[in-house]
């Protein structure tokens, strides 16, 4: 147990349809990332927060949103689901605000849009 | 537009000799550089890292050379066992952001 916590670990969806990821950051851990690994793909950064702020964004699509609530806690919202949207998603959480150093990542979600 | 390449998606290796995982990058200005482990149905874990003032940081059996002026890093396992057998990924930091390559697939033969 890495300490971060993912659920669902799977999830079978329609397109069209919207979903809700989970993510509890290991205790003690302020900064939240949010990756996508498709198949053969390496892992895609989408979006970072930083105690409740958001702090850096990659190649995460307008359909897509998150947040950090206060109790540091996260969720990813994918919503028009389409069938490439299928794919791994990893949460990481670090106790630093920058750099890769002390990254913690969960287990991942599968995302399989049908 | 990768910043981060792993050319070899696989490699293939006897147990107790090297393996030696390769990656390059294009932005001069990442300034840590990592080394994640990934088996399946699991998510990735940190193995060992390199700041960019470094060419080499060495933890047990793996070490990671940098070489800046050729924008390349390589992971050296020696040596390899079946256990290490997982996908390995690059990874850069330019402060905000992170950048993984796409992996590297190790499998030690026994």
């Amino acid at each position: 147990d890495s300490g971060v916590t993912q659920t669902p670990k799977h999830l079978i969806t329609a397109t069209g349809q919207r979903v809700t990821l989970r993510c509890s950051p290991r205790s003690g851990d302020l900064s939240v990332y949010w990756y996508q690994q498709s198949l053969d793909q390496g892992l895609q950064f989408l979006i970072q927060y930083y105690n409740g702020e958001e702090r850096a964004k990659g190649n995460i699509l307008e359909r897509f949103s998150a947040q950090q609530f206060p109790d540091l806690h996260s969720e990813l919202n994918l919503s028009s689901l389409e069938l490439g949207d299928s794919a791994l998603y990893f949460c990481a959480s670090s106790p630093y605000g920058m750099g890769a150093y002390g990254y913690t990542f969960g287990s991942g979600t599968r995302l399989t849009v049908v | 537009d990768q910043q981060v390449k792993q050319n070899s998606p696989s490699l293939s290796v006897q147990e107790g000799r090297i393996s030696i995982l390769n990656c390059d990058y294009t932005n001069s200005m990442f300034d840590y550089f990592l080394w994640y482990k990934k088996y399946p149905a699991e998510g990735p874990t940190f193995l060992i890292s390199i700041s960019s003032i470094k060419d080499k940081n060495e933890d047990g059996r793996f070490t990671v050379f940098l070489n800046k002026s050729a924008k390349h890093l390589s992971l050296h396992i020696v040596p390899s066992q079946p256990g290490d057998s997982a996908v390995y990924f690059c990874a850069a930091s330019d402060h905000d952001k992170v950048i993984f390559g796409p992996g590297t697939s190790l499998s030690v033969i026994p």
